[in-house]
């Protein structure tokens, strides 16, 4: 999988909208770009993917670049319950494109501030 | 859906003894994923299975580590003999045809 850069840290104000980047310079034509995030002592949590269009679900929203070489992830009305830690992974998907599992960097830990 | 379901939640043990792992994947899903995470090293895979298989356990950590799959809805993580340095929260997830994961809620180790 191709590596992901992502700032150690964000502070959010709640009600605002939050804006954690992704850096994947090398991702290849095939991967994906997942966001998972961790909430202290829980599972990480699934929130959206894409590959080449915004996507947006009822967590968040994804803008990647055209050039695929970085991303967004959009909590746009971040609350208190957001504050947690954010990974962005690229990988393929799908049967026989590469089953592997999930490689997980340090993430952001997004801090929202009442 | 339940979603992935671990046991137990918690677990403290002594060195030496033999601690088991249960996972209870998504009802359908055909992948099945071991994580561990420790402060150290993070979220690291350590064996996955498909359709009950093991296809990739280069993430485990040494002999003392096993893994079973005898069915579809169950899957077991075994250490033995446990020592404290497999102190870690172990999470379970599961997929259908290795698309998005879906995570279980973990089993905190503790091995005194």
């Amino acid at each position: 999988d191709a590596k992901t850069t992502q700032p150690p840290s964000m502070d959010c104000a709640e009600g605002r909208a939050a804006n954690l980047p992704c850096n994947h310079s090398t991702i290849s034509g095939n991967e994906y770009v997942y966001w998972y995030r961790q909430i202290h002592s829980q599972g990480p949590q699934y929130i959206i993917h894409g590959l080449k269009n915004n996507e947006t679900n009822e967590m968040a929203s994804l803008i990647i670049t055209e050039d695929r070489k970085s991303s967004t992830l959009i909590l746009p009305h971040a609350t208190l319950r957001d504050t947690a830690v954010y990974y962005c992974i690229v990988r393929v998907e799908g049967s026989g494109g590469g089953a592997d599992g999930l490689t997980f960097g340090k993430g952001t830990h997004l801090i929202i501030q009442p | 859906d339940a979603g992935v379901i671990q046991s137990p939640r918690h677990e403290v043990t002594e060195m030496g003894q033999e601690v088991t792992l249960r996972c209870k994947p998504i009802s359908g899903h055909d992948y099945l994923f071991w994580y561990r995470q420790t402060m150290m090293r993070g979220l690291e895979l350590l064996i996955y299975f498909n359709n009950n298989v093991p296809i990739d356990d280069s993430g485990m950590p040494e002999d003392r580590f096993s893994a079973k799959m005898p069915n579809a809805s169950f899957s077991t993580l075994k250490i033995q003999p446990s020592e404290p340095r497999d102190s870690a929260v172990y999470f379970c997830a599961s997929s259908l045809l290795a698309r998005t994961q879906y995570f279980g809620p973990g089993t905190r180790l503790l091995v005194l």
